[in-house]
């Protein structure tokens, strides 16, 4: 099947400690995403890549770190800066060509810092 | 900043009851974006509205464009208990990239049967 596959679904970090969300998709999409999302707060753009090894930051950048060494993949590490990584986190996926392009999500990842 | 507003943020309704949710942005947008989170899930895309003034219809769901292109309206009819979720309409937040968006921050449906 194709779509987009976050692992883990869960993962618990300690204080000081980095972690990294894996991110996979096979539809061939250039474009990758990760938002973050809060209770009560919608999404929040973390960081974007349009094409393979190039990546912008998002809305909310900081404490955090990407990669996009290959076009199917593009893995987020939270860092220990990120102050408050406790949340959901979602990986996208869209074509970067025409218009009206849907974006399509990941499953998502819950992290919990303890 | 770009800013995308929905209201309300909560909302319960009795089976069969109609729903609402409104979306406002502070800038024109080329388009809106619509998804649906079912609790425990991700976002998924509903729709899209381009045009002004557009209005398009998903079996109960009717979705509107505003003339002015900044705002924007989900109408659920005679609501089920599968329409249960939040949310979120969603505006291009400037760029190239498709699908760097901003997103309300949602509206969270009950329906009680």
């Amino acid at each position: 099947d194709g779509g987009i596959t976050q692992s883990p679904k869960y993962l618990f970090r300690k204080e000081g400690q980095n972690v990294t969300l894996s991110c996979e998709q096979n539809l061939n999409h250039d474009a990758m995403y990760w938002y973050r999302q809060d209770p009560g707060q919608g999404l929040r753009l973390i960081y974007y890549s349009q094409i393979v090894n190039d990546f912008q930051k998002g809305d909310i950048a900081e404490g955090y770190s990407v990669s996009r060494e290959k076009k199917e993949s593009f893995p987020l590490t939270v860092t220990s800066a990120q102050k408050n990584p406790t949340a959901f986190y979602l990986c996208a996926s869209s074509m970067e060509r025409g218009t009206g392009n849907t974006i399509y999500f990941g499953e998502g990842s819950w992290l919990t810092v303890v | 900043g770009q800013q995308v507003m929905q209201i309300p943020q909560y909302q319960h309704v009795q089976e069969g009851e109609d729903f609402t949710t409104y979306c406002n942005s502070s800038t024109t947008l080329s388009n809106i974006q619509w998804y649906k989170q079912r609790p425990g899930g991700h976002p998924v895309f509903l729709i899209q509205l381009v045009k002004s003034g557009e209005v398009k219809k998903q079996k109960r769901l009717t979705f509107q464009f505003g003339e002015a292109k900044k705002n924007s309206s989900l109408h659920i009819t005679a609501t089920q208990t599968t329409d249960v979720g939040t949310y979120f309409c969603a505006g291009p937040a400037g760029g190239t990239s498709y699908g760097k968006l901003t997103f309300g921050q949602g509206t969270i449906l009950t329906v009680h049967p």
